[in-house]
């Protein structure tokens, strides 16, 4: 298997601008996390996913952001309008079901900068 | 809430010493508890996974320990060399449906001195 991917790697855009995140879980696995890393903050937990169906979005910080998940295999993160505090490398992760030990495997993550 | 704390926040060590990271939690239902390595802009790599009903899991020179009575997890590194220079996190999964999520801490700062 090719690991979760996550697509933009890197991506530099100006206040206002809508911006979009998308990850591919590992296939088999029924949990999907949005993550965010900040040096200040560390790494907090967005929103996460069992079986597609949003479980906690307790971490989402306002209304800019959504995430959805279509399908087992697809996920997106948008953020619209984009401030330049959303600066931050957004990872994504999945983990096989509760009968698994549910070990959690992250994306590479994607570098968001907002100017 | 789970908080999940890492003391200290940065260690350094010479080449070939045997270290021990700290991890704490405050809820004890949990399901399994992790420890990450993230190097300098990369993603989190897993180093091994304790299940509730495990004490410890070995990987190499690597050794986690559980104990949930206690709310602590340990990370023993033998015979340290200077690749092992990264940040490592842990992080408590919850055992209960709504709250599967990982919590993290805010992890050790390893440097191996060659």
């Amino acid at each position: 298997d090719a690991g979760v991917i996550q697509s933009p790697r890197h991506e530099v855009t100006e206040m206002g601008q809508e911006v979009t995140l998308r990850c591919k879980p590992i296939s088999g696995h029924d949990y999907l996390f949005w993550y965010r890393q900040t040096m200040m903050r560390g790494l907090e937990l967005l929103i996460y996913f069992n079986n597609n169906v949003p479980i906690d979005d307790s971490g989402m910080p306002e209304d800019r952001f959504s995430a959805k998940m279509p399908n087992a295999s697809f996920s997106t993160l948008k953020i619209q309008p984009s401030e330049p505090r959303d600066s931050a490398v957004y990872f994504c992760a999945s983990s096989g079901p509760r009968t698994s030990p549910g070990e959690l495997f992250f994306g590479e993550g994607s570098r968001l900068t907002v100017l | 809430k789970q908080e999940v704390t890492q003391i200290p926040a940065a260690l350094s060590v010479p080449e070939g010493e045997n270290l021990v990271l700290n991890c704490s939690f405050t809820d004890s239902a949990i399901y399994n508890l992790q420890w990450f390595r993230q190097d300098p802009g990369k993603g989190l790599t897993s180093l091994l996974l304790i299940q509730s009903s495990q004490r410890e899991q070995t990987s190499g020179r690597l050794n986690a320990s559980l104990d949930k009575s206690s709310g602590r997890s340990t990370l023993y590194i033998a015979a340290s060399q200077p690749g092992d220079s990264a940040t490592y996190l842990c992080a408590s999964v919850g055992a209960n449906f709504g709250n599967e999520k990982l919590t993290f801490g805010t992890g050790t700062r390893l440097t191996i001195i060659p």
